[in-house]
């Protein structure tokens, strides 16, 4: 079964900052990996698709890398705003037996203060 | 484009009622899941689709029918709701392609008491 680690659960850092954000997964046969932002009471924005062929992507002032060998994704903000809090969640797709499907991560909950 | 649509936003039940959370995306996507978030959770899968007249459990599926009689539409029924079954709720829906990017609606909060 996957499984799938975000650490920190919670993160606040001052405006400006760079950060990254982890995410760690045992099973490395998989697809892609989507990272999500979710504002609070709100649904998930899609932030960045990383094929299981790629290594990383970028947008904007975020990036984010893969390393299936190791089962670690990253997602690294650059000069962070207080417009940046949210919860951040990775999402892995995998093939199973019915289809393919998709496996969160708890999310890492970011406050960027000013 | 009006993505993935979710109804109702917020719902209050009582123990032992039931209904039904709709869900539709006009992308003409195959898959599509139902999720439920909760604290400390994360998302789980409840059912998901691969196609039309074509459905399967996921993790937690207890409690929860779904079916898929068209492309457009994958609705979540609760038949006897429980107070575990507070929770928001979360449809997705992608193409069949694998390497494709999935799409969330906004939510369904749903309080049952």
């Amino acid at each position: 079964k996957q499984e799938v680690t975000q650490i920190p659960a919670a993160l606040s850092v001052p405006e400006g900052e760079n950060l990254v954000l982890n995410c760690s997964f045992t099973d490395s046969a998989i697809y892609n990996l989507q990272w999500f932002r979710q504002d609070p009471g709100k649904g998930l924005t899609s932030l960045l698709l990383i094929q299981s062929s790629q290594r990383e992507q970028t947008s904007g002032r975020l990036n984010a890398s893969l390393d299936k060998s190791s089962g670690r994704s990253t997602l690294y903000i650059a000069a962070s705003q207080p417009g940046d809090s949210a919860t951040y969640l990775c999402a892995l797709k995998k093939i199973t037996g019915g289809g393919n499907k998709l496996t969160f991560g708890t999310g890492t909950q970011l406050k960027v203060e000013l | 484009n009006a993505g993935v649509t979710q109804t109702p936003k917020f719902q209050v039940l009582k123990t032992g009622q039931s209904m039904t959370l709709q869900c539709a995306q006009d992308m003409n996507h195959e898959y599509m899941s139902w999720y439920r978030q909760d604290p400390g959770m994360g998302l789980r899968l409840i059912h998901y689709s691969v196609g039309a007249g074509i459905t399967d459990q996921g993790e937690v599926p207890n409690g929860y029918n779904v079916s898929r009689s068209t492309t457009e539409d994958f609705p979540l029924r609760l038949l006897s709701a429980a107070p575990s079954q507070t929770s928001v709720y979360f449809c997705a829906s992608w193409p069949g392609q694998l390497n494709t990017e999935a799409f969330f609606g906004q939510g369904t909060r749903l309080t049952v008491v």
